[in-house]
Order: C-alpha cells, then structure tokens, then sequence
C-alpha cells in the first residue's frame, strides 16, 4: 500500500503571512497528488493538484512543489485570508484506483 | 446537476442494527468510493468501484458492504452497526479512476450507540 504522513496537524499563521503544508509518501509508484480543502461540517474540495511529471504548479495564491526523488510534496498558500482557514488534506494515488489520504492540517488566519 | 447525493445527513443506530447509506452522482462518472472520517485520522477508504457491476476493497472494508448496479448509485450496507463505525461517510466520484478529481457528497454522520 502507501503511506501519507501530513505535517503539522495545526498551524496558525497572521493574517498576509505564508502558510505551508508538507507531506510524505511511501510508494515511488504514486503519481497524482491532490489537496483538499475542507471547512467546517463541509464537504472536501480539490484546490489544486500534481502529476508526478512536473515539480511545482501555482494557482494565484496557491503553489504546490513535488520532489520524487524524496517523496514528498508541499502546499504553499500566500498571502493568507481568513476565509483561507480550513482543514488541509494531502493525498497520493499509487494505482489509479485509489486515495491515501494524510491526516490533515487545521490551518487558522488570525486576522 | 445535483452533483453527489448522500442521504440521510445524519443518522443514530443501536449496535446490531443495520442500515444502508445512499449515494448518487448525476455526473456520469465511472469510479465511485466511500470513505469514512475519523478525527484524527483524515479518510479512509472502504471500498471503490470502477463501474458498473465491478466492486473492490480499499484500506478498512470490514463491517461495509456494497454493490454498483447502475453507473449512478452506489450504496454502502452496514450490516450489524457497532461502535467504531461511529464516523462521518463520504461518497465520491471520479472520472475515468482516481487520477483525476474526486468529487465529494455532502457527508453522513453516523453515530452507532
């Protein structure tokens, strides 16, 4: 199987600071890394996501950089809002079939 | 498009009970999944299918079953409810399998007493 650890499981940050979010994976197979964002009693959402052949992909305020060769991948959120404020899931799919999902991170902006 | 529907929203169950939660998808996706959310833990994945009459096991399957008659439902059987399947129930859909997006329903919270 495979194996996500997430890191850290909260963060607080100042409003229009840098939040980032880390991740390890287990399986050299994995090749599609997804983040989920999920607010409170909501459902989880896609905000960005990676193939295993590029190294970083940006979306405004949000990046997200992969190095296989290490295994592990990172959610770069800038600029952060309170609305940013939300729980963070990495994920990586070794088989095409399926997710693992890490145990997420409560990210809190502090206005 | 409705999307992903769950239902119920929330549900209490004595131990030993069974029930069934629903999911439908309006999306005509292939790949259908349940996953259960536990604090803590993030999600984990109870079983998946690939289409129509193909169903597998994913990491914690124990206690679920399922079944895919049709390309848009996919229910998840609880057989003989107990404690630890206290959780909330995700339903999700994808395109084509999991290298795409994964789109969610809105969610059963169960809660076995």
């Amino acid at each position: 199987g495979e194996n996500v650890e997430q890191h850290p499981s909260t963060l607080s940050v100042q409003e229009g600071d840098s939040a980032v979010i880390k991740c390890t994976y287990s399986d050299s197979a994995s090749n599609y890394f997804p983040w989920y964002k999920q607010e409170l009693g909501k459902r989880p959402q896609l905000i960005i996501d990676i193939r295993s052949n590029v190294g970083e992909k940006k979306d405004q305020r949000i990046a997200v950089t992969l190095n296989k060769t290490a295994k592990h991948f990172s959610l770069h959120i800038t600029e952060t809002q309170p609305e940013d404020s939300a729980v963070y899931f990495c994920a990586a799919d070794n088989t095409g079939n399926q997710f693992y999902f890490g145990t997420g991170t409560s990210l809190t902006v502090i206005p | 498009n409705a999307g992903v529907t769950q239902t119920p929203k929330f549900q209490v169950l004595k131990t030993g009970q069974s029930m069934t939660l629903q999911c439908a998808q309006d999306m005509n996706h292939e790949y259908m999944s349940w996953y259960r959310q536990d604090p803590g833990m993030g999600l984990r994945l109870i079983h998946y299918s690939v289409g129509a009459g193909i169903t597998d096991q994913g990491e914690v399957p124990n206690g679920y079953n399922v079944s895919r008659s049709t390309t848009e439902d996919f229910p998840l059987r609880l057989l003989s409810a107990a404690p630890s399947q206290t959780s909330v129930y995700f339903c999700a859909t994808n395109d084509r399998g999991g290298n795409t997006e994964a789109f969610f329903g809105q969610g059963t919270r169960l809660t076995v007493v």
